[in-house]
């Protein structure tokens, strides 16, 4: 089945201890992208990547690391959490690239940070 | 499986007329609907969204229209600009669960 696969779906964690959200997709997509979810803020874009190395800031990067070393996996990591950082993460592959249709979502990270 | 699906990959739309974009969900406990629309090397942005005790809900231009029965809703874009050719994503929410479509590009005419 095609499809984009985040773990953890949910995730406690405390000020300051690094964690890695994985991403992984399985349709030989060359654009994937990391989002959050926030109440009133709606959707917005943290990093994506065009291709395997290829790594752009969005609109709130700060705080977030990734890396493409591999087409299939877009991993998003926070070196050090802090309280707003507590989201709803969405990783998503596109298969048309960034602006087209043919995205596919994973099922979303819920990350609580205390 | 799918459970939000936007079945009209593209769509194209003469200026001034009705823009309709559909999309369809499987799971009756979605009691959240929202719309997404994404211009070229940018994130979605928020259009407008609606709760399942609602049928319809209005903002400007823009007109979401929720048939839970059918499990349908529509985005009607009434009249369509050229600034509205963006991909628009559909997305169905409850409790912890946000699922989007794969998305629909619509392209105005001028």
């Amino acid at each position: 089945e095609a499809q984009v696969t985040q773990n953890p779906r949910y995730l406690i964690t405390v000020t300051g201890k690094k964690l890695t959200v994985t991403c992984s997709q399985n349709m030989n997509h060359e654009y994937m992208s990391w989002y959050r979810q926030d109440p009133g803020l709606g959707l917005r874009q943290i990093y994506y990547s065009m291709n395997v190395e290829v790594t752009d800031k969005g609109d709130v990067p700060e705080g977030y690391k990734v890396s493409r070393k591999e087409k299939r996996n877009f991993p998003l990591i926070l070196e050090s959490p802090s309280p707003n950082q507590t989201s709803l993460y969405f990783c998503a592959s596109s298969l048309y690239g960034s602006d087209n249709y043919g995205y596919t979502f994973g099922s979303g990270t819920r990350l609580t940070v205390v | 499986d799918q459970q939000v699906k936007q079945n009209s990959p593209s769509l194209s739309v003469q200026e001034g007329r009705i823009s309709i974009l559909n999309c369809d969900y499987t799971n009756s406990m979605f009691d959240y609907f929202l719309w997404y629309k994404k211009y070229p090397a940018e994130g979605p942005t928020f259009l407008i969204s609606i709760s399942s005790i609602k049928d319809k809900n209005e903002d400007g231009r823009f007109t979401v229209f929720l048939n839970k029965s059918a499990k349908h809703l529509s985005l009607h874009i009434v009249p369509s600009q050229p600034g509205d050719s963006a991909v628009y994503f559909c997305a169905a929410s409850y409790g912890q669960n946000f699922v989007f479509g794969p998305g629909t590009r619509l392209s105005v005419l001028p």
